[in-house]
């Protein structure tokens, strides 16, 4: 099993829908959870951290699930330019890279 | 088996010291990537390559000085650094310089300056 897992996608949404997708984990040690956002020819950014109790910027929100060993990310009312690719990063000892799901939003 | 091999995984050096850091790649990729992950903070892109050749310096001092002899090796060459520089240094790969391809990454160096 991967260290850290993403469905790479694509996902194609149209805009104004809610989309959603996750990310698995296999050491239950890990402590740090992140998302980050990915554009065309630009290095990935963090989006968001994630906490065990859940939290919300704006229309994206993260959850951590421990017990299952995943996090999640949300996405309301989906606009064009959340089109990107989303990667999760994992920290225990290291610091793991999902490989990133690819997110268009279709007009 | 990450498919992007950094080595060494540690390293520990002086502020006088030379040494580098190496990534290979498995995957066949044409743009490859170094970049620098100090604690708590967002990943800072350092430097890109595209068919071995430098399309982005991102504003980074001399003390480090890239190269990249064909696309499967990058190097990071590190001269007279600073305590500021102790970090992961992250290298990655991609099949294309896309922001929407995947972007594989090796385990990262952790670089300690004395």
């Amino acid at each position: 099993r991967k260290e850290v897992e993403q469905d790479p996608g694509p996902f194609n949404v149209p805009e104004g829908a809610t989309v959603a997708f996750n990310c698995t984990y296999s050491n239950s040690a890990s402590q740090s959870f992140f998302w980050y956002r990915q554009d065309c020819r630009k290095e990935p950014k963090l989006l968001m951290s994630v906490y065990s109790s859940g939290n919300e910027d704006g229309r994206f929100t993260a959850q951590l699930n421990r017990a299952s060993q995943y996090i999640s990310l949300l996405i309301r009312d989906s606009k064009l330019s959340d089109s990107a690719t989303y990667l999760c990063v994992v920290i225990n000892e290291k610091l793991t890279f999902g490989t990133g799901t690819r997110l268009t939003i279709i007009p | 088996e990450t498919g992007v091999t950094q080595t060494p995984r540690h390293l520990v050096m002086g502020m006088t010291n030379k040494k580098s850091l190496k990534c290979e790649q498995h995957l066949g990729h044409n743009a490859m990537y170094w970049y620098k992950q100090s604690a708590k903070k967002p990943l800072e892109l350092m430097f890109v390559y595209n068919f071995k050749e430098q399309t982005e310096n991102n504003s980074v001092p001399s003390r480090f000085s890239p190269e990249c002899p064909n696309s499967s090796h990058l190097f990071l060459h590190l001269h007279t650094l600073q305590p500021e520089d102790s970090a992961l240094y992250l290298c990655a790969s991609s099949q294309e310089l896309d922001g929407f391809q995947p972007q594989h990454f090796g385990d990262g160096t952790r670089l300690s300056i004395l």
